[in-house]
């Protein structure tokens, strides 16, 4: 089983439609991300938490909601989304005393798709 | 505003050359840079980077940190078909979160 588990992998959804993409992991790590990507560009980060009581903004949050559930629970809402909404989506993890040998743990990636 | 810029953008060699990326950066706190290497999906990290002047090497790639010009190269030997890639470069700061480049695509030819 992957380390850290984001579902689903692949979404098509409408305009004003609301959704949810989770994330889940097993390593244990106290810190989550939500990254998106958009072709040819890098990772802009969303939101981040540290612990289950601590949620915080990232660059790009506007649009876009999270849920800490538990330790281990880390999920992205859009409320009603849009089609510059359309990216790749990344959830990560970190621990930061063994980030230094690596890293952050990402999930593997949620496309998803707005028409 | 964290600003991480690498390049160049894309690059096209074939097997055999040594290619060289760049990532300078602007940033409050500075704690360190990484290096990730993306195939397909999820990014893969490769070397942190925390002090000047200490190359970090696996293999065929190394990296290098200068903290008083705020950049860092990676380094690849001998490159192979199965180093196509994008590589991004993320600076960690003291609030715990990375800030990425737009990373660089690498091409390697047969």
């Amino acid at each position: 089983d992957a380390d850290v588990t984001q579902t689903p992998r692949n979404r098509i959804t409408k305009t004003g439609k609301r959704i949810m993409l989770e994330c889940s992991q097993t390593k244990g790590h106290d810190r989550m991300y939500w990254y998106r990507q958009d072709p040819g560009l890098g990772l802009r980060l969303i939101y981040y938490s540290f612990d289950v009581k601590d949620i915080n903004k990232g660059e790009i949050s506007d649009g876009y909601s999270v849920s800490r559930q538990a330790q281990a629970k880390f999920s992205l809402s859009l409320e009603s989304a849009i089609p510059n909404q359309t990216a790749l989506y990344f959830c990560a993890t970190s621990d930061p005393a063994r980030t230094g040998r690596y890293g952050y743990t990402f999930g593997s990636g949620t496309r998803l798709t707005v028409v | 505003e964290d600003k991480v810029v690498q390049s160049p953008l894309s690059l096209v060699v074939h097997e055999g050359d040594t290619v060289t990326l760049n990532c300078s950066y602007e940033v409050t706190n500075f704690r360190s840079l990484l290096w990730y290497k993306q195939e397909k999906k999820a990014p893969t990290f490769l070397f942190m980077l925390t002090s000047s002047g200490i190359e970090k090497k696996s293999g065929r790639l190394s990296s290098i940190l200068d903290k008083k010009e705020l950049f860092s190269i990676l380094n690849i030997t001998a490159t192979q078909t199965g180093d196509s890639a994008v590589y991004l470069c993320a600076v960690n700061t003291n609030a715990g979160k990375s800030t990425f480049g737009d990373g660089t695509t690498l091409t390697v030819k047969p």
